[in-house]
């Protein structure tokens, strides 16, 4: 399977505990993209990674929220001080830079399902 | 900032039927996309559509890119029982610091009976 992989799929956490997702992009990409979705709604942009460089983070939620890409390949969202609020599904997405206008096609992985309890 | 309202919420029909819906912006868009999600996984490309008046076909699913770039329409033809899921619509703008920013909307439901 070549597509974006998601690590957990699900995750179940204590208000207070941090908390780590990783994201393999697909291997060609070079974009990589962090979303929420809460129920009921759609995907919600956080922040954006163009290779290693992170280009964009100030729809992270909150000072609590980061996210790395160090070596240009997979990524980590982190969020520290879980609070219940925080619960939600975590997508990541990818995709090539973009050429002639085409390259906006972000494909998703499967997503990590947060429950803070 | 940018909102799309997309509309139906949801849609109830029987296997075989048509079904449009479509998705409305305040503001212009350089490229609409349409996913489908399927619960607890993520959404998955259904169309990308780059120009003002564009019709892209994938099968049973025919989108169009409004000439005034705030909007766009997704019909799906003779559907069927794996055509549940919720189908959203999603614009693109490059430019200013969108920097690959997707703007969702709120998703259709769609249910389809046997």
């Amino acid at each position: 399977d070549t597509g974006v992989s998601q690590d957990p799929r699900h995750k179940i956490t204590k208000r207070g505990q941090n908390v780590t997702f990783r994201c393999d992009p697909i291997s060609e990409h070079n974009r990589l993209y962090w979303y929420r979705q809460t129920l009921g709604q759609g995907p919600e942009f956080l922040t954006y990674f163009q290779n290693e460089a992170q280009l964009e983070k100030s729809r992270l939620l909150s000072d609590r929220f980061s996210a790395e890409r160090p070596k240009g390949s997979f990524s980590t969202l982190e969020i520290q001080r879980t609070e219940q609020g925080d619960s939600a599904m975590y997508l990541c997405a990818s995709s090539r830079g973009t050429s002639g206008g085409v390259g906006y096609e972000q494909y998703f992985g499967p997503g990590t399902r947060l429950t803070v309890t | 900032g940018q909102q799309l309202n997309q509309s139906p919420q949801s849609m109830f029909i029987q296997e075989g039927e048509d079904v449009s819906m479509n998705c409305t912006s305040s503001s212009i868009f350089n490229t609409w996309l349409w996913y489908k999600q399927d619960p607890g996984e993520g959404p998955v490309l259904l169309i990308a559509l780059y120009k003002a008046g564009e019709l892209t076909s994938n099968g049973r699913l025919t989108a169009q890119f409004g000439i005034t770039r705030k909007d766009s329409f997704l019909n799906i033809s003779a559907s069927i029982p794996s055509d549940v899921g919720i189908y959203f619509c999603a614009g693109y703008f490059a430019g200013g610091t969108s920097y690959g920013k997707l703007t969702f909307g709120q998703g259709t439901i769609l249910t389809v009976h046997p």
